[in-house]
């Protein structure tokens, strides 16, 4: 099984709904993210999360919102999907540390997001 | 703010032919760095990463990065292509998250 598991791998929705993408992990890790991936923008990131009690905005967090459920659960919301919410979503995970053999990121295979 | 620019959105080499991937980096500090491969319908996995212990970084599947103060690069290298390593490369710099470059796609021609 993988480590860290998104669903739905795949979704097509209309635009105006409400979509939640989930995340869930078995690594043990206190720091969860989600990024979208665009083709010739490469991943950017729209919330993270430190632990359960920490949330983040990342660069693009406009029209998304977050929720940590649990240490292993990250999901991720579109309230109201559009267009140009279109892309791959990723969630990822890390251990804790501020030291140089931190930052390793653990990825999900993707879940692909399509709002008509 | 900590960025990172990748020069070249496709490379093509032959398969045997060095590869050489760009990533400059912008910082007020020293960097952490990182590259980081996606193969076709996956997600992405570490590569290597700049610790500061050492200039010249060695990573899996024979690529090697060099750390280069002076010319803020962070470049992707290996001796000789392989068809397996046709992918997608990000170079990464670490903030309190990793901010990823825009990516490279990389062919490797037979």
């Amino acid at each position: 099984d993988a480590d860290v598991t998104q669903t739905p791998r795949n979704r097509i929705t209309k635009t105006g709904k409400r979509i939640m993408l989930e995340c869930s992990q078995t690594k043990g890790h206190d720091r969860m993210y989600w990024y979208r991936q665009d083709p010739g923008l490469g991943l950017r990131l729209i919330y993270y999360s430190f632990d359960v009690k920490d949330i983040n905005k990342g660069e693009i967090s406009d029209g998304y919102s977050v929720s940590r459920q649990a240490q292993a659960k990250f999901s991720l919301s579109l309230e109201s999907a559009i267009p140009n919410q279109t892309a791959l979503y990723f969630c990822a995970t890390s251990d804790l540390g501020e030291g140089a053999m931190s930052g390793e990121l653990f990825f999900g295979e993707g879940s692909r997001l399509t709002v008509l | 703010a900590q960025s990172v620019t990748q020069l070249g959105s496709h490379v093509s080499v032959s398969e045997g032919a060095l590869v050489l991937l760009r990533c400059n980096y912008s910082s007020s500090v020293p960097p952490y760095l990182f590259w980081y491969v996606q193969y076709p319908n996956q997600g992405l996995q570490l590569l290597l990463k700049y610790t500061s212990a050492a200039t010249l970084v060695k990573g899996i599947n024979g690529f090697e990065a060099e750390f280069k103060k002076s010319e803020t690069s962070f470049h992707l290298t290996k001796p000789s292509a392989h068809m397996s390593d046709a992918a997608e490369y990000f170079c990464a710099v670490r903030r309190r998250a990793l901010t990823f470059g825009s990516g490279t796609r990389l062919q490797v021609q037979p």
